[in-house]
């Protein structure tokens, strides 16, 4: 069945440090691929997402590139901020399945 | 416009009782899906309405049910609560099925804190 792997938090940074959540998948057929976010008090927003292979998916600085070779959906930032802090879900829609999250990654950026 | 709302936003259970969780959508979403959150895991896909019917479930009993009304409201239901079904469920809205032109543009509410004691 369809999964997804990401990093293990809490991640703990510095304001303006540069961050990557990494993240894999397993799925059938050709997934879209999604990044949402939880800020503490909120629901899930939907921060990026990328449809195809090399599709490059942005959004308030943060990047991720859907790499089909390495099944991997990396999240990127260059420079952090507090306001950043907050649980990073990686997550797949295959085909007309709904859609599959990963375990969630906290980020905590001290000033 | 208006987001997905939830209620209630907290409720306590005891085991073997039976609740009821409503969801609002957002305005001009026709699909709602119910997802289950446990403590530190990603959300979990419990079952998706498409215009009042069920359309895909995930790995849940059938003690779990829900409804979606004609004006796309819906309600999701446990039966014979058991400690494990403590939880965050969270609803979400969008426009269309899953594997859609809109596939995966869900927009979630801040979700249903369930303790089942």
């Amino acid at each position: 069945g369809d999964s997804v792997t990401q990093m293990e938090g809490p991640v703990t940074l510095s304001e303006e440090a540069f961050l990557t959540i990494n993240c894999t998948y397993t799925a059938t057929g050709y997934p879209s691929l999604f990044w949402y976010v939880q800020y503490p008090g909120e629901g899930l927003q939907l921060l990026l997402k990328a449809t195809k292979a090399d599709d490059k998916g942005s959004n308030k600085g943060f990047e991720a590139t859907y790499r089909k070779e390495t099944t991997s959906f990396h999240l990127e930032k260059g420079s952090v901020q507090v306001s950043d802090s907050a649980v990073y879900f990686c997550a797949l829609s295959a085909g007309r399945r709904a859609l599959t999250f990963g375990s969630g990654t906290r980020l905590q950026v001290q000033p | 416009e208006t987001g997905v709302t939830q209620s209630p936003t907290h409720l306590i259970k005891t085991r073997g009782q039976q609740v009821t969780l409503r969801c609002s959508s957002q305005s001009g979403h026709n699909t709602v899906s119910w997802y289950q959150q446990a403590l530190g895991q990603g959300p979990q896909f419990i079952f998706q309405y498409y215009r009042e019917e069920e359309n895909g479930r995930g790995n849940f009993p059938p003690r779990f049910s829900g409804l979606q009304f004609p004006n796309y409201s819906s309600e999701l239901n446990v039966n014979a609560l058991e400690l494990d079904d403590s939880a965050l469920y969270l609803c979400a809205s969008s426009l269309g099925l899953a594997g859609g032109p809109e596939a995966g543009e869900l927009f979630f509410g801040e979700g249903s804190r369930l303790t089942v004691l």
